[in-house]
């Protein structure tokens, strides 16, 4: 079974650093794109960006392009988001999902499965 | 990059058929057929239940079906049942952003 499983919860104050992660199991991580996605308290669902495993290529949106990094460790089947300088302003459920692959193909353009999310929660 | 545009709720009783519409531009739905649907039930992931605008993924039940014309595209439930309340999101491929979701519908059956 493909799945992916994120770390847990996280509470940080302005200015701190974090990284979160996603692992995959049950298919071979480094063939399949990950993306990550994030859901504001009580709001809808944003795309942050992509990443191939195999070979590093990322994918920003424009909204979030320098504001965080996506990096994945083939070695250990994680993918990562990662903040320098976290702000309120990223408190939100973020959520990995990968690339979903039908009988005929696999396309990144639609995502499934997804992990359980992780909660960010950025207070001073 | 502005979000797609969603009914914020659609109500509909049991064994009813409701559609939710989902509204782009020229730059995202209107140019590519690359439009997808997920369901969100509350405290849960997002679950992808049409792809490419009218393909179900494996396991989804018939009674979701995606269309699309111009800048809009639809889903419709058929066949309404209590485990369709969720939260409903449209997506679209959007060229150089590159992927913007709607603001959600949230399904209430009556």
């Amino acid at each position: 079974e493909v799945q992916l499983v994120q770390s847990g919860a996280e509470v940080k104050k302005p200015g701190e650093s974090l990284r979160i992660s996603c692992q995959g199991s049950g298919y071979t991580f480094s063939k399949y794109y990950i993306a990550w996605v994030r859901q504001m308290p009580g709001r809808g669902l944003e795309w942050v960006g992509i990443i191939y495993p195999d070979d590093s290529t990322i994918t920003y949106s424009q909204s979030f392009q320098g504001q965080v990094t996506i990096s994945a460790d083939k070695s250990r089947g994680t993918a990562y988001l990662e903040w320098s300088s976290l702000k309120a302003s990223d408190t939100a459920i973020y959520y990995c999902a990968r690339e979903y692959c039908d009988s005929i193909s696999c396309s990144s353009h639609w995502l499934d499965p997804w992990g359980q999310g992780t909660l960010v929660t950025v207070s001073s | 990059q502005s979000a797609l545009t969603q009914p914020a709720s659609v109500s509909g009783s049991p064994g009813q058929s409701i559609t939710i519409s989902c509204t782009g531009t020229s730059n995202d739905i209107g140019s590519y057929d690359l439009v997808s649907w997920y369901q969100q039930h509350p405290g849960k992931a997002p679950k992808l239940i049409i792809y490419e605008v009218s393909k179900r993924p494996s396991g989804v039940s018939n009674r979701f079906s995606g269309s699309k014309s111009g800048n809009t595209a639809s889903l419709t439930i058929s066949g309404l049942q209590a485990e369709d309340e969720a939260d409903y999101y449209c997506c679209s491929y959007a060229g150089h952003s590159p992927y913007v979701f709607a603001t959600e519908t949230k399904v209430t059956v009556l």
